[in-house]
């Protein structure tokens, strides 16, 4: 059974940063593509990032690229979310989310429970 | 910037079929999924490469795609499938934009 937990959220102050880190389990992590997909408070899902699976390939959305940046550790089975410059709009709750399908244009299909990170001065 | 556009909310009697649709210009080329969200909780896929099922999804849940348009159909809908609907897809650019449509909040009642 698929299982992943993200953790690393916190309140910080703009321009702070922060490192999300999601452990995963229950599968074979190494030939699998991950995502951080995150939601606003009441509002809709926003894809954020993805990585392939042997973390070759990074692709990011128009909103977060310079700021964010994922990785990965397939000896920790984890993936990484580092958050820098942050903005009081990142305030979300940040979800990881493993990738099916294709390994370069694959899909979330299962999903964490979310780290809450806010921002506030 | 590459768009998905749903209807922000479906209502439905319990037993009646609900739609919710998702349009976008890529869709003839790329595929489209649906997301459940239930209040509180973590998205679930619903919904994979325009109509297969996921094990555990009921069949009542099915989508389709035509053109620009991709639909998830609920029929005989119960109370447990009130929720908030995404879809998402990419765009046909090299980035492999992706994106998720606003939501549909469907009421059941």
């Amino acid at each position: 059974q698929v299982h992943l937990v993200e953790s690393g959220g916190a309140v910080v102050q703009p321009g702070g940063s922060l490192r999300l880190s999601c452990v995963a389990s229950g599968f074979t992590f190494s030939p699998y593509g991950m995502h951080w997909v995150r939601q606003a408070p009441g509002k809709g899902l926003e894809w954020v990032a993805f990585i392939r699976d042997d973390g070759s390939n990074e692709q990011y959305a128009d909103s977060v690229k310079g700021r964010f940046a994922i990785s990965r550790d397939n000896s920790k089975k984890t993936v990484y979310l580092e958050i820098n410059s942050l903005r009081l709009e990142d305030t979300a709750m940040y979800y990881c989310a493993k990738s099916g399908g294709d390994s370069l244009t694959g899909y979330p299909d299962y999903w964490g429970q979310g780290t809450l990170v806010t921002v506030s001065s | 910037s590459y768009e998905l556009t749903q209807p922000p909310s479906v209502s439905v009697s319990p037993g009646q079929t609900a739609r919710i649709t998702c349009s976008g210009d890529a869709l003839p080329k790329k595929y489209v999924y649906w997301y459940r969200q239930r209040s509180g909780q973590a998205p679930v896929l619903v919904i994979f490469e325009d109509y297969k099922r996921p094990s555990g999804i009921p069949e009542r849940l099915s989508g389709s795609a035509s053109g620009t348009m991709a639909t998830l159909t609920i029929s005989g809908a119960q109370v447990e499938d009130e929720a908030v609907y995404y879809c998402y897809s990419t765009d046909t650019s090299d980035n492999h934009r992706r994106v998720f449509g606003g939501g549909t909040k469907l009421t059941v009642l």
